[in-house]
């Protein structure tokens, strides 16, 4: 079974731009949580997606927004980057309702540099 | 709201010997669940431990044991035999178990370096 993958792994972007990150979560997970990990601090959660919908979401503004495929990967948009946006952005993937649903398993994440 | 406090932004620990990690939480969610995550340098967060709030013993996964204190708020990882590979960031997490979704949230870790 494969593990959570994300593309890119690094990525610098300029102040206002957009940008758009990819997860592919483990086989038979069906659930995808984003975080975001500031330098030095604990992951923040952002949203999940289960089952194509956002279900849950963290104090993060509109304009980080989200999809789930029907395959279960995901992407996480930001728009209007700012400054603090730099980070690394994680995402983890669990079977929810199924097993140990508790487990997350993270992806690698993509460390987002904003200049 | 949920909140973890890890008090020790750094430790150190001789390779062989046993090393506990500090965590305390709060919550006013009767059911919830305990993590401990360890974060290489490389970025991965990987799952080390659960502990459920109504599991009655203490969680061990290996060399991993989760020392939960219910009354306290507390929830310390335990290394024992410590080697050099345990050097990394430690994350103690936890979410609740009421509302829909998997909102976990972590503390601001503990960095662990195993000396030789």
């Amino acid at each position: 079974e494969t593990g959570v993958t994300q593309s890119p792994t690094h990525l610098i972007k300029t102040r206002g731009q957009q940008v758009t990150l990819r997860c592919s979560s483990q086989s038979g997970h069906n659930t995808v949580s984003w975080y975001q990990q500031a330098l030095g601090q604990g992951p923040q959660f952002i949203f999940q997606y289960y089952r194509e919908e956002e279900n849950g979401r963290g104090n993060f503004p509109p304009r980080f927004s989200g999809l789930q495929f029907p395959n279960y990967s995901s992407e996480l948009n930001v728009n209007a980057l700012e400054l603090d946006d730099s980070a690394l952005y994680l995402c983890a993937s669990s079977a929810n309702g199924v097993g140990r649903s508790y487990e997350q398993y993270f992806g690698p994440g993509t460390r987002l540099t904003v200049t | 709201a949920q909140k973890i406090t890890q008090t020790q932004p750094g430790m150190f620990v001789q390779e062989k010997e046993a090393v506990t990690l500090d965590c305390t939480y709060d919550t006013s969610d009767q059911s919830y669940g305990l993590f401990w995550y360890k974060q290489p340098s490389s970025g991965e967060m990987i799952f080390l431990i659960y502990q459920g709030s109504y599991d009655e013993q203490n969680a061990t996964e290996g060399r991993y044991s989760l020392n939960f204190q219910k009354a306290r708020k507390s929830a310390n990882l335990v290394i024992s035999a410590s080697q050099l590979g345990d050097s990394a960031m430690y994350f103690c997490a936890m979410r609740p178990y009421s509302g829909g979704y998997q909102k976990v949230t972590f503390g601001i870790g503990t960095k662990l370096q195993v000396i030789p």
